[in-house]
């Protein structure tokens, strides 16, 4: 099976730095992606890490680490609008991508 | 085009109605999904298509019967649902295992 935890709640002020982790267990593991959902809209997708190390994409980052069963979103220059729910996900050898638990983002002025 | 249209966007049925969401994408991604979330919950998947065959069934309740009627289009019939049903219904397809997933704005249902 599958399984990815993520802490349910994560609080940031405006113009700083966040980082939202993701333990998983999987079989098959074909690396992991991060989802990005607002209140109400669907996700979008924001990263996605097959290999170790950190991929950058603007103000994103995400880091993985296969040894360790562990990946992390990084956020900077945090603005009220990333205040959202994020989502780790991976999928296995078939085309089954599970969600992770979830961290609701609040970014406070 | 990198749009998932899902129809309707919102939908009221009652326990012994048949209804249907649809989706449809012209990405021409090969896996298309559909995916239940509640309230403050994560996407729960229920069925993997890929190319135009089921390929993953979660478990779900043969109250819920996906169908995928050509590589551009996914359905999901809908009968004798249960309000505990209620929830948000979204549609994503992806070119390949594992990258990019690109969801529809999804169908708020309400069973009453």
């Amino acid at each position: 099976g599958q399984s990815l935890e993520q802490p349910s709640e994560v609080t940031a002020v405006e113009g700083a730095i966040v980082q939202i982790n993701c333990t998983y267990q999987t079989s098959g593991f074909y690396g992991l992606s991060w989802y990005q959902q607002h209140d109400g809209g669907a996700p979008t997708f924001l990263s996605y890490n097959a290999l170790d190390g950190l991929e950058e994409t603007g103000r994103f980052s995400s880091f993985l680490s296969r040894s360790d069963s562990y990946g992390y979103l990084l956020l900077q220059e945090l603005q009220m609008k990333d205040s959202a729910s994020y989502f780790c996900a991976s999928g296995g050898a078939t085309n089954k991508l599970i969600f992770g638990t979830g961290t609701l983002l609040a970014v406070q002025p | 085009d990198t749009e998932v249209t899902q129809t309707p966007k919102h939908l009221v049925m009652g326990m012994t109605n048949k209804k249907s969401l649809k989706c449809e994408q012209h990405m021409g991604h090969r896996a298309m999904y559909w995916y239940k979330q509640k309230a403050k919950k994560p996407p729960e998947l229920m069925f993997v298509y890929s190319y135009e065959k089921l390929s993953i069934n979660e478990s779900v309740p043969s109250r819920f019967s996906p169908e995928c009627p050509n590589s551009s289009l996914l359905n999901l019939h809908l009968h004798a649902l249960q309000p505990e049903d209620s929830a948000l219904y979204l549609c994503a397809s992806s070119q390949n295992k594992n990258t990019e997933a690109f969801f529809g704005q999804g169908t708020r249902l309400t069973v009453v």
